[in-house]
């Protein structure tokens, strides 16, 4: 069935280090790719999306990179600061319809001041 | 952007009773809703999607009896928990897509402990 796997499963950075969370999908359908930071307790937060037909997207220190070929994305993070402190997900979209979403395991990011 | 609220924000209730989360799209038409479970320190699983006026599709190993959802309005999804057991306790969150992007709107979550 479809699948997205994340990695790592826990991130501890200095801050203003740079971050990395990658992902892979298994459906070749999926056209699109939402990153969410989620603080505890509290809703999933869109962070920046990446659609199929673009191989990269900025948004400040926030910027991810998409390899249809390979059906692998990532997250880059740069400056990080200790508010960045968070679970990350990452999903892609399912070929089942109805814009549904398919979650990676999620990512804890620390940043150590 | 669109917003999504959810009530109650928590909830505590006895084994063996029912609980009804409400999920309302404030300033758009929600045609369908998404319904997720998580728990500590795990992903978002999808439970169902529902759909206004039909009824709502369940993921695989989700019992429909257990979990019954109604969307009988555009702005309004409804999950109801029968029969709740300890081991359902979890925090629920309900999330709609936008009238003409994909990207999803969730709703603040309703974290459901049942002693």
């Amino acid at each position: 069935g479809e699948n997205v796997e994340q990695h790592p499963s826990t991130l501890s950075v200095q801050e203003g280090d740079s971050a990395v969370i990658k992902c892979t999908y298994s459906d070749s359908a999926s056209n699109y790719f939402p990153w969410y930071k989620q603080e505890l307790g509290k809703r999933p937060q869109l962070i920046i999306d990446i659609r199929s037909n673009v191989g990269e997207k900025k948004d400040q220190r926030i910027a991810v990179t998409l390899n249809k070929t390979a059906k692998h994305f990532s997250l880059h993070i740069t400056e990080t600061q200790p508010e960045d402190s968070a679970v990350y997900f990452c999903a892609a979209s399912s070929s089942g319809g109805y814009n549904k979403l398919i979650f990676g395991a999620g990512t804890r990011l620390a940043v150590h001041p | 952007g669109a917003v999504v609220s959810q009530h109650p924000s928590w909830v505590i209730c006895k084994s063996g009773t029912s609980v009804k989360i409400e999920c309302r799209s404030l300033d758009f038409q929600a045609t369908t809703m998404f319904w997720y479970r998580q728990f500590p320190k795990q992903s978002l699983m999808l439970m169902a999607t529902s759909n206004e006026g039909s009824k709502a599709t369940y993921e695989q190993g989700v019992e429909k009896d257990k979990f019954l959802i109604n969307h009988a309005s555009l702005t309004l999804s409804t999950l109801t928990v029968t029969s709740a057991h300890p081991e359902d306790s979890s925090f629920y969150i309900c999330s709609s897509p936008g009238q003409i992007t994909d990207t999803q709107y969730f709703g603040p979550g309703t974290r459901l402990t049942v002693l």
